[in-house]
């Protein structure tokens, strides 16, 4: 079974500044999907970023990226010029690669409460 | 609507009684999810609803969680004899079915439920 290990409950960054989250994981896959999710107080998860494990770029949204290393099964999330709205708990979560009708779950690592310091 | 839609947004509710929540996907949305969020965790995988198939019930926790889905949209998870344990907050998700699962999933805003 695969599993997701963030292992920073909680993390602080100065306003401006870059912030990088941790992420490791499981699996004996060699396809398959990674994220990471934002949810702030409202509770709604929103989607920051998404890589597939068969691309070797790292992906990049704006402010946020990725830096994904295979092979060390490592997935941490980059946070440059940090802004108060930044603040959250951010999950990574892992997605099997499927065809048709099989299971799209995602694993859910146990998340890291960002807090952003003015 | 523009979103996955949830309700209610909260429910408090005595130990024992049996509780409804209501998911609303994204029109055209055929795969469904339904998510567990205790207190410090992550999100449990619940339910996964993909068109017309067979549900799989893999996450439900216990016999007393099931969970609907009528004519393809609008789902129900349905807690019977509710227990303390069962307090968390409930997430709804969705997204389009395509070849190897890349389509992202959406979420709704979460059922907070609480047992007393």
């Amino acid at each position: 079974a695969q599993t997701v290990t963030q292992s920073q409950p909680e993390m602080s960054v100065q306003e401006a500044e870059t912030v990088t989250l941790s992420c490791t994981y499981d699996t004996s896959e060699s396809d398959y999907y990674l994220f990471w999710y934002k949810q702030p107080p409202s509770r709604q998860m929103i989607l920051v970023i998404r890589q597939e494990a068969y691309k070797q770029q790292n992906a990049t949204e704006n402010r946020f990226s990725v830096n994904f290393q295979k092979a060390a099964k490592s997935f941490s999330l980059k946070i440059s010029d940090s802004q108060l709205g930044d603040a959250a708990m951010y999950f990574c979560a892992y997605r099997s690669y499927h065809y048709g009708g099989a299971t799209n779950k995602l694993i859910f690592g146990t998340g890291t409460l960002l807090a952003v310091q003015p | 609507g523009a979103g996955v839609s949830q309700s209610p947004s909260n429910k408090v509710t005595e130990k024992g009684k049996d509780v409804e929540l209501r998911c609303d996907p994204i029109s055209g949305h055929t795969a469904l999810y339904w998510y567990r969020q205790s207190l410090g965790q992550g999100l449990e995988f619940l339910i996964y609803f993909q068109g017309n198939s067979a549900p799989d019930k893999s996450g439900l926790p216990s016999d007393r969680f099931s969970a609907e889905r009528t004519g393809g949209s609008v789902s129900t998870l349905t807690i019977q004899r509710t227990q303390q344990e069962d307090s968390a907050v409930y997430l709804c998700a969705s997204s389009l079915a395509g070849l190897g699962s890349g389509q992202p999933q959406h979420f709704g805003d979460g059922t907070r439920l609480s047992i007393l």
